[in-house]
């Protein structure tokens, strides 16, 4: 089964910095999807990034970029200029492709991010 | 564009009770997923429905059931509810497009939050 591993619980980030959120992958599939989601204290999941395993190119949105190293299966997030409105838990998740496994998300643990004004 | 809406917002049950949450999808979405979330166990895949049939299901008893209607809304059932129970119960819908599920993405409504007494 696959499984989606977030080794930091909590990060903290003066507002205006960069940080980089972790996430760890395990899957024998080659062609496979990734996603980060954040979740404000709303409680509303919203798709920040995602990447397609077959693109070698890194994904970018906006402020938002993926660091995503298929061979050590690793897909990190990087946040620049981090504002308040960021802070939020970030959930770092895989999906199989289509036909395959379970087709819901598999999520990892999450990280919740502070930002100190 | 309307986004995925869940309702109701909060539930209060009672331990042996049955719960039944709603979903609608966002317009033209064919497939709704159900996910838990719980504290301390992280969010998890719990059902798939699509085009009016369960496509798979994550690791839940039967207890955990649903149904997806003709217009893509969805239904989802505990039966017999247990303390465990008590989470908060995302639904999120995806767009198929060609056969092919457009990136894969999924799109998460606000949640439902069970309590079970």
């Amino acid at each position: 089964a696959q499984t989606v591993t977030q080794s930091q619980p909590e990060m903290s980030v003066q507002e205006a910095e960069t940080v980089t959120l972790s996430c760890t992958y395990d899957t024998s599939e080659s062609d496979y999807y990734l996603f980060w989601y954040k979740q404000p204290p709303s409680r509303q999941m919203i798709l920040v990034i995602r990447q397609e395993a077959y693109k070698q190119q890194n994904a970018t949105e906006n402020r938002f970029s993926v660091n995503f190293q298929k061979a050590a299966k690793s897909f990190s997030l990087k946040i620049s200029d981090s504002q308040l409105g960021d802070a939020a838990m970030y959930f770092c998740a895989y999906r199989d492709p289509p036909g395959g496994g379970a087709d819901g998300l598999t999520f990892g643990k999450g990280t919740h991010l502070i930002i100190q004004p | 564009e309307a986004g995925v809406t869940q309702s109701p917002t909060h539930l209060i049950k009672t331990r042996g009770q049955q719960a039944t949450l709603r979903c609608s999808p966002i317009s033209g979405h064919t497939s709704v997923y159900w996910y838990q979330q719980a504290l301390g166990l992280g969010l998890q895949f719990l059902l798939w429905y699509d085009e009016g049939e369960e496509r798979n299901r994550g690791n839940f008893p039967p207890r955990f059931s649903g149904r997806q209607f003709p217009n893509y809304s969805s239904e989802l059932n505990v039966n017999a509810l247990e303390l465990e129970d008590s989470a908060l119960y995302l639904c999120a819908s995806s767009l198929k497009r060609g056969g092919f599920y457009l990136y894969n993405e999924q799109f998460f409504g606000p949640g439902t939050r069970l309590t079970v007494l």
